[in-house]
């Protein structure tokens, strides 16, 4: 079964500063890795993924995330952070034959100071 | 074309009431999947359903939670004798097919048990 760990629950950065996300999954085979985003009463949109291919994923709202197999990690960075950024993250896998069944990492927290 | 809608937004229930949940998935969207989302947690998934069937219900609880998918109208989760416990967010999410890179989320469903 995959799990997927997120280390940090809150992490504070300053606007402009960077920032980095850190993701840890455990599955047995090259999985499909997605980062989402929730703001306070919404639900759930969806930053990026990796199904296969480069290892580097751009996607919306300037993120990325660099998927590294040695490391089983998928973190999420963006190199200037702004305040509308402030929301709870989370990293979630998929298996190749779980259709969407995704589990979902805890979550991190991100506040933002001006 | 409307996202995925679910209502209510916020749904108060006593102990031992019956709640029911909605959820219409986007158009032409026949998957459906049910998570939960517990305080200071990840989601976690429920159920999955493809019109009229349940495909896959390995994360719902054993007693007092049901779904469905009619051929026409929404999916329902269905929660009987609600119990403190069970306040949390319940998130829809749909795809057109059985693939992760087509699920869309729904801003969920806050259920609080008094």
């Amino acid at each position: 079964a995959q799990s997927v760990t997120q280390p940090d629950i809150h992490i504070t950065v300053s606007e402009g500063a960077s920032l980095e996300l850190r993701c840890n999954y455990s599955y047995g085979a090259t999985p499909y890795l997605f980062w989402y985003v929730q703001s306070p009463g919404q639900g759930l949109q969806l930053l990026l993924k990796y199904f296969s291919g480069d290892t580097l994923v751009q996607g919306i709202k300037g993120f990325e995330a660099e998927f590294k197999r040695s490391q089983s990690s998928f973190n999420l960075r963006k190199p200037s952070v702004h305040w509308s950024d402030a929301a709870e993250y989370f990293c979630a896998v998929g298996a190749h034959n779980a259709g969407n069944m995704l589990t979902f990492g805890g979550g991190t927290r991100l506040m933002v100071k001006p | 074309n409307a996202g995925v809608m679910q209502n209510p937004r916020h749904l108060v229930r006593r102990r031992g009431q019956e709640a029911r949940l909605r959820c219409s998935p986007m158009k032409g969207h026949s998957h459906v999947y049910w998570y939960r989302q517990l305080p200071e947690e990840g989601l976690k998934f429920m159920v999955y359903l493809q019109k009229e069937n349940i495909i896959d219900e390995s994360g719902m609880p054993k007693e007092r939670f049901s779904a469905e998918f009619p051929k026409e109208g929404p999916s329902i989760l269905r929660i009987q004798q609600v119990v403190r416990g069970d306040s949390a967010a319940y998130f829809c999410a749909s795809s057109p097919i059985a693939m992760n890179e087509k699920l869309f989320f729904g801003s969920g469903t806050q259920l609080s048990v008094l």
